[in-house]
């Protein structure tokens, strides 16, 4: 098993531009997660899904859409990027809400 | 307000010195406090579960513990590998919010 697989690793992009992250993931599970990671603070919840069809905002979903329409397929989509989605982002999936998560190995994005 | 906070923010450990990581939490309700630990440049990996107080956990040299307010993770005589940033996040009751601490970035020398 793969686990959870990101695309890509990293990414600079301009003010105003738009990209997909992808994310995947091969264990069947029925909740995935897309979180962002700044430094000195911790992770924080951007959008999650709990199977395919649906899904619902987190903490920080401003900026930001989600799509699910496959059990193992849950790209994010940044819309016009800002400087403030300068982030490192990681998507992540559990048999159970929350529970033992496993984590992607992320995606360093950088809006110049 | 629900809140997670870890301490301390670093640890530096000579092989073979234990010692324990905390996190302190205010949430309503908790319904499951969770342990990872994050390599540098990789995703984090979860480590331990713990849903009420005074239920202990553990793996090879580490040990979780939870009380009503703090959860400790103990490290017995821990190795180079040992090295890493330990997360802890708490699921809270009312919301099923998951909260993040800032973690704990431990470094330990041979």
């Amino acid at each position: 098993n793969a686990g959870v697989t990101q695309t890509p690793k990293f990414r600079i992009l301009k003010i105003g531009q738009s990209m997909t992250l992808q994310c995947a993931q091969d264990m069947n599970h029925n909740y995935m997660y897309w979180y962002r990671q700044d430094p000195g603070m911790g992770l924080k919840l951007i959008y999650y899904s709990v199977g395919a069809g649906i899904t619902d905002k987190g903490e920080v979903p401003n900026g930001y859409n989600v799509s699910r329409s496959t059990t193992e397929d849950f790209p994010l989509r940044l819309e016009l990027a800002a400087p403030s989605q300068t982030s490192v982002y990681f998507c992540a999936s559990s048999s159970r809400a929350y529970n033992e998560q496993f984590f992607g190995p992320g995606t360093r994005l950088t809006v110049l | 307000e629900d809140q997670v906070t870890q301490s301390p923010e670093a640890l530096r450990l000579q092989e073979g010195e234990s010692s324990s990581l905390n996190c302190s939490y205010t949430v309503s309700g908790l319904r499951g406090l969770f342990w990872y630990r994050q390599d540098p440049g990789k995703g984090p990996e979860f480590l331990f579960t713990l849903y009420s107080a005074g239920e202990e956990k553990e793996k090879e040299r580490l040990k979780a513990t939870l009380t009503k307010k703090e959860s400790f993770l103990h490290i017995t005589a821990p190795k180079p590998e040992d090295s890493a940033t330990y997360l802890c996040a708490v699921q809270a009751g009312n919301t099923d919010k998951l909260i993040f601490g800032t973690g704990t970035r431990l470094q330990v020398f041979p």
